[in-house]
């Protein structure tokens, strides 16, 4: 079974600054897909970034981009000129890329809950 | 284009009631999640369905139904609420291109009292 870890439960950054959120993950397939959601106080779940893993570059989407790191099973996202709006709850999900029925699963780590500060 | 609908959007019930939580989506997505969020906890799945007529457990199902009978709708009922079931739940979907990841609903915040 897969598991994702982010040992980050809480973290904060000044606006304008930048913010890394750590993500690491287990699993014995070698083809999958990462993501990072942000859920702001409104609840919602939006995708922010996705990133699979049979590409070696790096995410990148405007000012979030990830640091996958395939060997070492991390995938960390980093957030430049963090915003007000950046403030909410970011979790890092796993999916396998192959295979049907169950696999189409999303497993989430716990979540980091971030504050950027003006 | 509305996405996934949930509804309603806050419940509150006593134990032992049952109720029907409403999950539908336009996008023609085969897949279909149920998750519950409790703090700390993230997202775990409950029930998941790989289109219509076709449904299956995720890791927290019990007390807990659902159904697909068309590709747009996933209800998930209560049978008999606990406080245990006090979450909030989202309903999600994915086409077959699962790098796309999921598009979630906006969420039912449920009490049981």
């Amino acid at each position: 079974a897969q598991t994702v870890t982010q040992s980050q439960p809480e973290m904060s950054v000044q606006e304008a600054e930048t913010v890394t959120l750590s993500c690491t993950y287990d699993t014995s397939e070698n083809n999958y897909y990462l993501f990072w959601y942000k859920q702001p106080p409104s609840r919602q779940m939006i995708l922010v970034i996705r990133q699979e893993a049979y590409k070696q570059q790096n995410a990148t989407e405007n000012r979030f981009s990830v640091n996958f790191q395939k060997a070492a099973k991390s995938f960390s996202l980093k957030i430049s000129d963090s915003q007000l709006g950046d403030t909410a709850m970011y979790f890092c999900a796993f999916m396998k890329a192959r295979g049907g029925g169950s696999n189409y699963k999303l497993t989430f780590g716990k979540g980091t809950l971030l504050t950027v500060n003006p | 284009n509305a996405g996934v609908t949930q509804t309603p959007k806050f419940q509150v019930l006593k134990t032992g009631q049952s109720m029907t939580l409403q999950c539908a989506q336009d996008m023609n997505h085969e897949y279909m999640s149920w998750y519950r969020q409790d703090p700390g906890m993230g997202l775990r799945l409950i029930h998941y369905s790989v289109g219509a007529g076709i449904t299956d457990q995720g890791e927290v199902p019990n007390g807990y139904n659902v159904s697909r009978s068309t590709t747009e709708d996933f209800p998930l009922r209560l049978l008999s609420a606990a406080p245990s079931q006090t979450s909030v739940y989202f309903c999600a979907s994915s086409d077959r291109d699962r790098g796309y990841g999921y598009t979630f609903g906006s969420g039912t915040r449920l009490t049981v009292v």
